[in-house]
């Protein structure tokens, strides 16, 4: 089955720095790789996704490249902020639409 | 739309206890899953659905049960409860790619 490995286990950065978080997959078979931004004592919400067909996919200040040949996709964070501040999980899915994801990085964002 | 409700929130059960996790969906998504977060482990997949009347074994499903009878419902079932169980559990559904989770059942088994 799919192996998701994600680093850092916990990124701490200043506010207004930047952020970046990678994760590898296992399975050449998967194209869909979500990432999920959870905070404290809430559920895990998509922030932003990406297809096997697409290289890097961007929304105001979070991005997400993939590079398919290394199977490792990375989700970037640009002027950071504190409520940034939060776990994020990264996945992986074939066509099954059965992900499996990391084991979660814990952003801190200082002011 | 509400869409994936768990219940309970909250829950305290003792060792040999058994209880039901309720999930409901009002997306109509085919595909449900029950995930546990445990600190520092992600999110394991236990049981998942493809539609009703049929689920499939996750990663970590020992010790649990699940049944799909309607679209909208996937409870989740613990029998003779263990301390191993304490973590948080998620419901989620789909209906393609993207999955959508509910708010959360916290557990711990005393």
């Amino acid at each position: 089955g799919e192996n998701v490995e994600q680093h850092p286990s916990t990124l701490s950065v200043q506010e207004g720095d930047s952020a970046v978080i990678k994760c590898t997959y296992s399975d050449s078979a998967s194209n869909y790789f979500p990432w999920y931004k959870q905070e404290l004592g809430k559920r895990p919400q998509l922030i932003i996704d990406i297809r096997s067909n697409v290289g890097e996919k961007k929304d105001q200040r979070i991005a997400v490249t993939l590079n398919k040949t290394a199977k490792h996709f990375s989700l970037h964070i640009t002027e950071t902020q504190p409520e940034d501040s939060a776990v994020y999980f990264c996945g992986a899915s074939g066509g099954s639409y059965i992900p499996t994801f990391g084991r979660g990085t814990s952003l801190i964002v200082h002011p | 739309n509400a869409g994936v409700t768990q219940t309970p929130k909250f829950r305290i059960l003792k060792i040999g206890q058994s209880m039901t996790l309720q999930c409901t969906q009002d997306m109509n998504h085919n595909y449900m899953y029950w995930y546990r977060q445990d600190p520092g482990m992600g999110l394991k997949l236990i049981y998942y659905s493809v539609g009703a009347g049929i689920t499939d074994k996750g990663e970590v499903p020992n010790g649990y049960n699940v049944s799909r009878s309607t679209t909208e419902d996937f409870p989740l079932r613990l029998e003779l409860a263990a301390p191993s169980q304490t973590s948080v559990y998620f419901c989620a559904g789909g209906q393609g790619d993207t999955i959508y989770f509910g708010e959360g059942s916290w557990l711990t088994v005393v």
